[in-house]
């Protein structure tokens, strides 16, 4: 199983900032199949990154992803208060998905 | 327009058994698979399994396999997610999801939870 360890915890920001949010992975993560999702509470999770760096529908540009391999970035390049969520990796499409244990981002 | 529509809350006694239903549209049921993953509180979800609408192919999580099974209602459009032998650990939101393998865009569409209380 691959685990997914994601850095920090919490990361305490203001808005108009930039956040950086790590994702790294015990093996390699097939075809890069790493996707970000947003939650926030009482809701389900929602999709904002797939395939490592390719936006979801409607998703704003202000969120993008990089990485490969064990590797992982969601960036999120000015903050705005509606952000501040909990953010969750997840490695998928071989019948063995793992995710994160979450990034908490709060206002400062 | 799509979405993917979850049963009500449920409360259950260790060593029952529990059944989630997921209704997607028309669209979705044709072509796509339905992934079930479930959150505890304060934790990160968990992926348990998956099934294919059309064929009705699955595919379980090794946790869960000697006692998940996912099947389908094409007649209502209708997916389900059957637990056995629950332990109060099974206390959890219960989610399925839309995965399009052509696509492969992960998890693009969410059910609204279905929360599960296991407790005597």
């Amino acid at each position: 199983e691959i685990v997914l360890t994601q850095s920090p915890g919490t990361l305490s920001l203001s808005p108009g900032e930039r956040a950086t949010l790590s994702c790294r992975a015990s093996q390699s993560v097939t075809s890069n199949y790493l996707a970000w999702y947003q939650q926030k509470p009482g809701q389900a999770p929602r999709l904002l990154i797939y395939g490592a760096s390719s936006r979801a529908t409607g998703i704003p540009d202000r969120f993008s992803g990089s990485g490969s391999g064990t590797d992982f970035t969601l960036t999120i390049s000015r903050l705005e208060t509606e952000d501040f969520a909990v953010y969750y990796c997840h490695q998928y499409g071989y019948s063995r998905d793992t995710f994160g244990q979450g990034t908490k981002l709060e206002i400062k | 327009q799509e979405q993917l529509v979850q049963s009500g809350a449920e409360v259950k006694k260790p060593g029952a058994s529990l059944k989630v239903s997921c209704k997607a549209s028309a669209d979705t049921f044709t072509s796509d698979d339905i992934e079930w993953v479930r959150q505890a509180t304060g934790q990160g979800p968990e992926w348990m399994g998956w099934m294919n609408l059309n064929s009705g192919n699955t595919g379980y999580a090794q946790k869960f396999q000697d006692r998940v099974i996912m099947t389908r209602d094409t007649s209502i459009s209708t997916a389900y997610m059957e637990l056995s032998s629950l332990t109060s650990e099974d206390t959890a939101v219960y989610y399925c999801a839309r995965y399009r393998p052509v696509i492969r865009n992960a998890f693009d569409m969410w059910g609204q939870g279905t929360m599960v209380t296991v407790s005597s």
